[in-house]
């Protein structure tokens, strides 16, 4: 298995919903990402985990509160978000941490297209 | 702290012409150096990479890019493109020594000609 699976891939949701995202990787990968991205924009990182601990938060708002239940599994938790949320979230893992993730670099997944309503 | 550039926001090229596409970084050190490549609302795809030695680096689909130190720059190239190559193309650039974070530049649209 060389690939990481999101779900849902669409999620429509209201400001005063509580939602997940969940990914799942089983390429042995110890390190996890959540990366955001708006339309026309590149990629922007929001929280590393390596070993599932959490080693970097990009000073995301606690609205995005993330979770690595085990080393195959990474969970990004919603609540309270605002329309300006909506986006692209893309998951990734790679072998370490090292963001050159070791010598075959990140696997994205397809991502999760959520609209805030 | 590291940069990328990307100066083509967009480029349309005829199927079975030659592609280039380019990256600027800024970097005091030797980066680690990517391109990526995305499908419409789909996720990210690694093309190629370049941590260190042969600066002319093979990817995936055909595609090469050569590392040139005195330019600061890492271009992306094809010498024939295909209707499926239509996409949005991504240079990054990461370093241990900057917090191990990956740095995307803006991206480049590549379109197709029949």
């Amino acid at each position: 298995d060389t690939e990481v699976t999101q779900t849902p891939k669409h999620l429509v949701m209201g400001m005063t919903n509580k939602k997940s995202l969940k990914c799942e990787q089983h390429m042995g990968h110890r390190a996890m990402y959540w990366y955001k991205q708006k339309a026309k924009k590149p990629p922007e990182l929001m929280f590393v985990y390596s070993y599932e601990k959490l080693s970097i938060n990009e000073s995301v708002p606690s609205r995005f509160s993330p979770e690595c239940p085990n080393s195959s599994l990474l969970n990004l938790h919603l609540h309270a978000l605002q329309p300006e949320d909506s986006a692209l979230y893309l998951c990734a893992s790679s072998q370490d941490r090292g963001l050159t993730g070791g010598v075959s670099g990140y696997t994205f997944g397809s991502g999760t297209r959520l609209t805030v309503v | 702290a590291q940069s990328v550039t990307q100066p083509d926001i967009h480029i349309t090229v005829s199927e079975g012409a030659s592609l280039e596409l380019r990256c600027n970084y800024s970097y005091g050190a030797t980066p680690y150096l990517f391109w990526y490549v995305q499908s419409p609302g789909q996720g990210l795809q690694l093309l190629l990479k370049y941590f260190s030695g042969d600066t002319l680096v093979q990817g995936i689909k055909g595609f090469e890019a050569e590392f040139k130190r005195s330019q600061s720059s890492f271009n992306l190239r094809k010498p024939s493109v295909h209707w499926s190559d239509a996409a949005e193309y991504f240079c990054a650039v990461g370093a241990r020594s900057s917090g191990d974070k990956l740095t995307f530049g803006t991206g480049t649209r590549l379109a197709v000609r029949p």
